[in-house]
């Protein structure tokens, strides 16, 4: 089962208006970090945001806030008021602690191509 | 400071050939990661060194693939002999320590690795 599921492969959206993008998740460790990362054209993975699986707070950071349901296993990216710069693929990831022994490489989805148009 | 450096950016090799790529991670990062990254895909996790130990590899195709981490600073990832499936970005990130949920891991700009 896929544990990090991203239903929208591509979006285009006008530029200036609010972009959501979706994540679910699948972890039965209690304790689990989710995050955003955003890769350009350029290709490196820049990160966005980190929300903790204990976080009684949404995270927000800037124009990134991201809106953790944590019944429904979801960790949805909001972006407000979209730029061209935003153009780019936008990753959900996850850690989990189940393994023990420090072992926490991230686990990602497959992403979404977002698109802004002027 | 410097962010996490990786050399060479790019990287044409015929299959079977064997192939080096080398991670310098952000100074002072106990943890260090070798992601794969194919093609329309996420990047997929295929080793962590915390210092120069090994903590997880399972993902790591042994037979051809090897890493190592000399020292607890740089890290190498080889791959011996090279297959055509093996085309991909291959990103180095690190961490300050493993374990710690709020920590952020820092990728690297990758290896664009073309095997033909």
């Amino acid at each position: 089962a896929q544990k990090i599921t991203q239903t929208q492969p591509g979006m285009f959206v006008q530029e200036k208006e609010a972009v959501t993008l979706d994540c679910t998740y699948d972890t039965s460790d209690p304790s689990y970090g989710l995050f955003w990362y955003k890769q350009p054209s350029s290709g490196e993975m820049i990160f966005l945001i980190y929300q903790g699986s204990y976080d009684q707070q949404n995270a927000t950071e800037g124009r990134y806030s991201l809106n953790f349901q944590k019944a429904r296993k979801s960790a949805n990216l909001v972006i407000s008021a979209s730029q061209l710069g935003d153009s780019a693929m936008y990753f959900c990831a996850m850690r989990e602690f189940a393994l023990g022994g420090g072992a926490d490489g991230l686990t990602f989805g497959k992403g979404t191509h977002l698109i802004i148009q002027p | 400071e410097a962010g996490v450096a990786q050399s060479p950016r790019y990287k044409i090799i015929e299959k079977r050939q064997s192939v080096a790529f080398w991670c310098n991670p952000i100074s002072g990062h106990a943890t260090l990661y070798w992601y794969q990254q194919i093609l329309g895909q996420g990047p997929k996790l295929l080793i962590q060194f915390q210092n120069n130990g090994v903590v997880d590899d399972s993902q790591l195709p042994k037979d051809r693939f090897s890493a190592e981490r000399l020292k607890g600073v740089d890290s190498t990832l080889k791959i011996q002999p090279a297959k055509l499936e093996d085309s991909a970005v291959y990103l180095c990130a690190s961490s300050l320590v493993a374990g710690f949920s709020t920590d952020t891991q820092y990728f690297g700009p990758g290896t664009r690795l073309t095997v033909l």
